[in-house]
């Protein structure tokens, strides 16, 4: 089945402890990228990375990091967490750039 | 910048209603426009989308017009069920942006009784 997962669902953590959120599809898409939803402000775009080796920032990178090593990876990276970091974290993925984005089910932080 | 306004939620509404979902947007150039929608639990899927003026997307029942001249992509359905209970996102791509970045309304909650 064609899919998009993330992993943890859910987490709970404390401020500065360094943590990782995996997104992993299975599609052979070339574009990921990662978004945080909170309420009322929709989605907002964190990075995204157009294919191995290629990240750039979206609307709201501050505190995050990524990487691309592998096509099919795009793990978001919390160095030191921060209480504003609470969120529920989405990525996407799709075939190329300007093509339909494909959405995992989500990852809700909470960092305490 | 770019943005997208939809009405705030939640819709609450009787099964076989009619639904309407406003959604503006503001952007330079001719964006691409989509609704996404998101069921208790899940991640957004596509709803519909469309990609230049005067299209209309259409799915599972739910219309969208692409009306260039009042900015506008609301989202319509004739009669709707209890499945249909979700979140539903506007959003939009524009064509100058970096990347494939969507950019999001807030959201609209639709809540449908028996």
């Amino acid at each position: 089945e064609a899919q998009v997962t993330q992993n943890p669902r859910y987490l709970i953590t404390v401020t500065g402890k360094k943590l990782t959120v995996t997104c992993s599809q299975n599609m052979n898409h070339e574009y990921m990228s990662w978004y945080r939803q909170d309420p009322g402000l929709g989605l907002r775009q964190i990075y995204y990375s157009m294919n191995v080796e290629v990240t750039d920032k979206g609307d709201v990178p501050e505190g995050y990091k990524v990487s691309r090593k592998e096509k099919r990876n795009f793990p978001l990276i919390l160095e030191s967490p921060s209480p504003n970091q609470t969120s529920l974290y989405f990525c996407a993925s799709s075939l190329s750039l300007k093509e339909t984005q494909y959405f995992g089910p989500g990852t809700r932080l909470l960092v305490l | 910048g770019d943005s997208v306004t939809q009405m705030e939620g939640p819709v609450t509404l009787s099964e076989e209603a009619f639904l309407t979902i406003n959604c503006t947007y503001t952007a330079t150039g001719y964006p691409s426009l989509f609704w996404y929608v998101q069921y208790p639990g899940e991640g957004l899927q596509l709803l519909l989308k469309a990609t230049k003026a005067d299209d209309k997307g259409s799915n599972k029942g739910f219309e969208a017009t692409y009306r260039k001249e009042t900015t506008s992509f609301h989202l319509e359905k004739g009669s709707v069920q209890v499945s249909d209970s979700a979140v539903y996102f506007c959003a939009l791509r524009a064509p100058q942006r970096a990347g494939n970045m969507l950019t999001f309304g807030g959201g609209t909650r639709l809540m449908v009784k028996p």
